[in-house]
């Protein structure tokens, strides 16, 4: 199996700020990443396809970035709406993988 | 509008059996693979089980393999998981979700399955 460490599980950032999240793969995945974000009491929503591909109607301030088992989530400027759960998801190969989430707050 | 939405969550005791539904409505669902992913409370994202579009394919993390089985409907336009022998570690919101590797994936609200005596 496929392990998906994803770092930090948490961080405290203020609005403006810039945050980057890392996911790292036990293996080669190619670019076959997703990164999602989840809100408390609603489905996960997909920033983020094929590692570095922004999602329509996803804003700009997001990127993601990276191939191979090094992949980068980058929130260019923190907005109110951006405190949330983020999470990768590989889906090179069976079975699919999640990191642990990263957890962003208000600082 | 483009809709999933799960059904069949309930509270079961440890050993029964759940069936849960997935109907989709404002979306093509034939040509594309399906997935149920879960997450227990407070915790994480849990892959469950995959189906491919024509149901050729089929696979599932190994905690729940030979206890649940996937399906679909493509007449129906709907996808099930049948639980059985449930334990009190399945307890958690089981979403289904269209096609991980698509352009647009789409994600149903969910649905509670509790697993308790």
């Amino acid at each position: 199996d496929i392990r998906m460490t994803q770092s930090p599980s948490s961080l405290s950032a203020s609005v403006g700020d810039r945050v980057t999240i890392t996911c790292r793969a036990s293996q080669d995945i190619r670019n076959d990443l997703g990164w999602y974000q989840q809100k408390p009491g609603n489905a996960p929503k997909r920033l983020i396809y094929a590692a570095s591909n922004l999602q329509s109607g996803v804003p700009s301030r997001f990127s993601g970035s990276g191939s191979g088992t090094e992949f980068t989530l980058t929130i260019s400027s923190l907005q109110p709406e951006d405190f949330a759960t983020y999470y990768c998801l590989q889906h090179n190969s069976f079975p699919l993988t999640f990191g642990g989430g990263t957890k962003v707050e208000i600082k | 509008e483009v809709r999933l939405v799960e059904s069949g969550g309930g509270l079961v005791k440890p050993g029964g059996s759940l069936r849960l539904s997935c109907a989709a409505s404002g979306v093509t669902f034939n040509n594309y693979d399906m997935n149920w992913v879960r997450q227990a409370p407070g915790k994480g994202l849990e892959w469950v089980s995959f189906i491919s579009s024509s149901s050729r394919y089929i696979n599932y993390l190994d905690s729940v393999e030979g206890r649940f089985t996937i399906s679909r409907d493509n007449a129906k336009n709907s996808i099930y998981l049948q639980m059985n022998s449930l334990r009190a570690e399945d307890t958690a919101v089981y979403y289904c979700v269209r096609d991980f590797t698509s352009i647009t994936v789409i994600w149903g609200q969910g649905t509670m399955v509790t697993v308790s005596s």
